[in-house]
């Protein structure tokens, strides 16, 4: 299993203002998975981070809105950029290790854009 | 696309009582399927993993099934007890690694 942690795990902020949300795993691994889990709502994945290449969006989710950093195999940052109430949500990473089938999540981020 | 459903949305059962909660998918080109547990506020804990060529698999009074062809999985829990209340979730893996939610099932045990 892997054993992963997220900063910060709780936030409120102000509309217009950036946060970044960062996943730090306890083994390498090389997939990494971002998603949000509005009020009352499933999960929604919103990209996929890779070491070493660019981060693959979802529809509906861009680059300049969610920007993710994924400099080495345990560790990724997302950030929600210019925030509004509307992303007001848990957000969630998640690991699954090459060859490995099982996914793990993190405990979650919760987020509240005032 | 992948789209996955769960019945019911919510379910409220005496303390003791077996149920089964259910999740269908659209694509039975999966992976593998997940059920995973959320307590209100919180992360998600997995709870059982079957993979494509699966049938079932067990942990303690829980039980997945998985009929693929059909594009159906259960979870199956015995002796139901206050302390199973929560959301439970049914994901579905594709051939391409991503992995689709379904809604969840909220369920309540009521002592």
């Amino acid at each position: 299993s892997a054993v992963i942690s997220q900063k910060p795990s709780r936030d409120i902020c102000q509309r217009g203002t950036s946060l970044t949300i960062q996943c730090q795993v306890d083994s390498q691994v090389t997939m990494m998975f971002w998603y949000r889990q509005q009020p009352g709502q499933s999960l929604t994945l919103i990209a996929t981070a890779n070491q070493g290449s660019e981060a693959t969006y979802e529809s509906g989710f861009v680059i300049d809105k969610f920007p993710i950093s994924r400099p080495n195999l345990t560790f990724s940052t997302l950030t929600v950029s210019n925030m509004s109430p509307e992303d007001s949500s848990i957000y969630l990473c998640s690991v699954n290790a090459a060859g490995a089938a099982e996914q793990f999540f993190g405990p979650g981020t919760r987020l509240t854009v005032l | 696309k992948q789209e996955v459903t769960q019945i019911p949305a919510a379910l409220s059962v005496p303390e003791g009582e077996n149920l089964v909660l259910n999740c269908s998918f659209t694509d039975s080109a999966i992976y593998n399927l997940q059920w995973f547990r959320q307590d209100p506020g919180k992360g998600l804990t997995s709870l059982l993993l079957i993979q494509s060529s699966q049938r079932e698999q067990t942990s303690g009074r829980l039980n997945a099934s998985l009929d693929k062809s059909s594009g159906r999985s259960t979870l199956y829990i015995a002796a139901s007890q206050p302390g199973d209340s929560a959301t439970y979730l049914c994901a579905v893996r594709g051939n391409n690694n991503d992995m689709r939610f379904g809604a969840g099932t909220r369920l309540t045990v009521k002592p």
